[in-house]
């Protein structure tokens, strides 16, 4: 059974531009959690998606979007990066129900790093 | 917003030294989650504690949750470098909430 997957590791991009993050989730999950992590902070939650639909966003603008795949993979996307955007971003899989937690298992994130 | 306040927020002993690290919340959270995250990767679940006053140990490790749900602690008995790590907590801001609030961690440094 394969872990959560993150790609890629280490970024680095320019004000305004647009930034893709990709996530593989374990096997047999079928909910996807995306979180921010500023340095010195705890995670904090982007939002969710389940069977392919948003299922509960925190409070970040709507440049932050994502999408899941039918193989429950997915991807983040920032537009518009502000310096502020820099940060560690976590994906984690759960086997979960729409409306709950469930268990969630963390990918080992990529560093964006905004100029 | 439900918040989660953790103490302390740095934290450095000697080897097989004792320590207690707390998570406050002035809110009542349906479960608490306790995590270790080392630097370069993701949180890593160490615990789940459900019910109020309900104590679990992992090893080394003794969990707590109070009686009334807003608050729970994390001691570690004969620290080891092995140890060393951001010692995250989280909750469900709600009873079937989608996602995690968490604190800003402890970071705990074991010194050989």
């Amino acid at each position: 059974e394969t872990g959560v997957t993150q790609s890629p590791t280490h970024l680095i991009k320019t004000r305004g531009q647009q930034v893709t993050l990709r996530c593989s989730s374990q096997s047999g999950h079928n909910t996807v959690s995306w979180y921010q992590q500023a340095l010195g902070q705890g995670p904090q939650f982007i939002f969710q998606y389940y069977r392919e639909e948003e299922n509960g966003r925190g409070n970040f603008p709507p440049r932050f979007s994502g999408l899941q795949f039918p193989n429950y993979s997915s991807e983040l996307n920032v537009n518009a990066l502000e310096l502020d955007d820099s940060a560690l971003y976590l994906c984690a899989s759960s086997r979960g129900l729409a409306g709950g937690v469930g268990t969630q298992y963390f990918g080992p994130g990529t560093r964006l790093t905004v100029l | 917003t439900q918040l989660l306040e953790q103490s302390p927020q740095f934290l450095s002993i000697q080897e097989g030294e004792n320590l207690t690290v707390y998570c406050n919340s002035s809110s009542v959270f349906s479960s608490l989650q306790w995590y270790r995250q080392e630097p370069g990767e993701g949180p890593v679940l160490l615990v789940t504690v459900v019910t109020g006053g309900e104590v679990k140990k992992l090893k080394r490790l003794t969990f707590q949750f109070g009686d009334a749900r807003k608050d729970s602690s994390l001691h570690i008995t004969a620290a080891q470098p092995g140890d060393t790590g951001l010692y995250l907590c989280a909750g469900p801001p709600g009873a079937g909430s989608y996602q995690l609030t968490f604190g800003k961690g402890t970071k705990l440094s074991v010194i050989p």
